[in-house]
């Protein structure tokens, strides 16, 4: 069974422009959650989808946006890039691993994402 | 609000001896999980264990064990017979299920160097 799938590995942009980063969860799993790794702020959560609608966001401003498709694919956004924005943008697919509501994440390998 | 803290920045250990990675957490909510993940260089987040907070026995995953303290509201990580590809950083995590929060916070992490 593939993993999650997270594309482009690395990424450079100039501040001021536009970036979207591409998250395909484990075959069958509809949940898709997004997380920013920096080394000043560490691991933050930035959103989940399910079954296409946005159900949790974290405290990020409204550029950072996104969006899940009907094959449970997930795309973010960032517009007008800052330098800030630099960072590892981490993809996890949510899956149940015991019996009952106990579930963990799978995660993906991430894209480094280098604003200039 | 829930709150992970890992309190040592980096550890050593030799290789085939045994390490203990220290986590607290703190939450209002009586059901929540807590995880262990691994990430080497590469950057991808591997899941290593989780405990639940109903569970009465302390998680087990071959050579990974937690060890729960609820009441101290701890979640230790212990690696048995530590191996040079254990080096990486190690993130403890919570998820609270009260709330429906349906997202993770991390810890800080630490840093593990497994030495020859």
């Amino acid at each position: 069974k593939a993993g999650v799938t997270q594309t482009p590995r690395y990424l450079i942009k100039t501040r001021g422009q536009q970036v979207t980063l591409s998250c395909s969860p484990i075959s069958g799993h509809r949940s898709v959650s997004w997380y920013q790794q920096t080394p000043g702020q560490g691991l933050q959560f930035l959103f989940e989808y399910f079954s296409e609608t946005q159900r949790n966001k974290g405290n990020f401003p409204g550029r950072f946006s996104g969006r899940q498709f009907s094959n449970s694919r997930s795309e973010m956004n960032v517009s007008t890039l800052e330098l800030g924005d630099s960072a590892l943008y981490l993809c996890a697919s949510r899956q149940v691993f015991r019996t009952g509501s106990q579930y963990g994440y799978t995660f993906g390998s991430g894209t480094r994402l280098t604003v200039v | 609000a829930q709150k992970i803290t890992q309190t040592q920045p980096g550890m050593f250990v030799q290789e085939k001896e045994a390490v203990t990675l220290d986590c607290t957490y703190d939450t209002s909510d009586q059901s929540y999980g807590l995880f262990w993940y691994k990430q080497p260089s590469s950057g991808e987040m591997i899941f290593l264990i989780y405990q639940g907070s109903y569970d009465e026995q302390n998680a087990t995953e071959g050579r990974y064990s937690l060890n729960f303290q609820k009441a101290r509201k701890s979640a230790n990580l212990v690696i048995s017979a530590s191996q040079l590809g254990d080096s990486a950083m190690y993130f403890c995590a919570m998820r609270e299920t009260d709330t429906g929060r349906r997202a993770l916070t991390f810890g800080s992490g630490t840093r593990l160097q497994v030495q020859p």
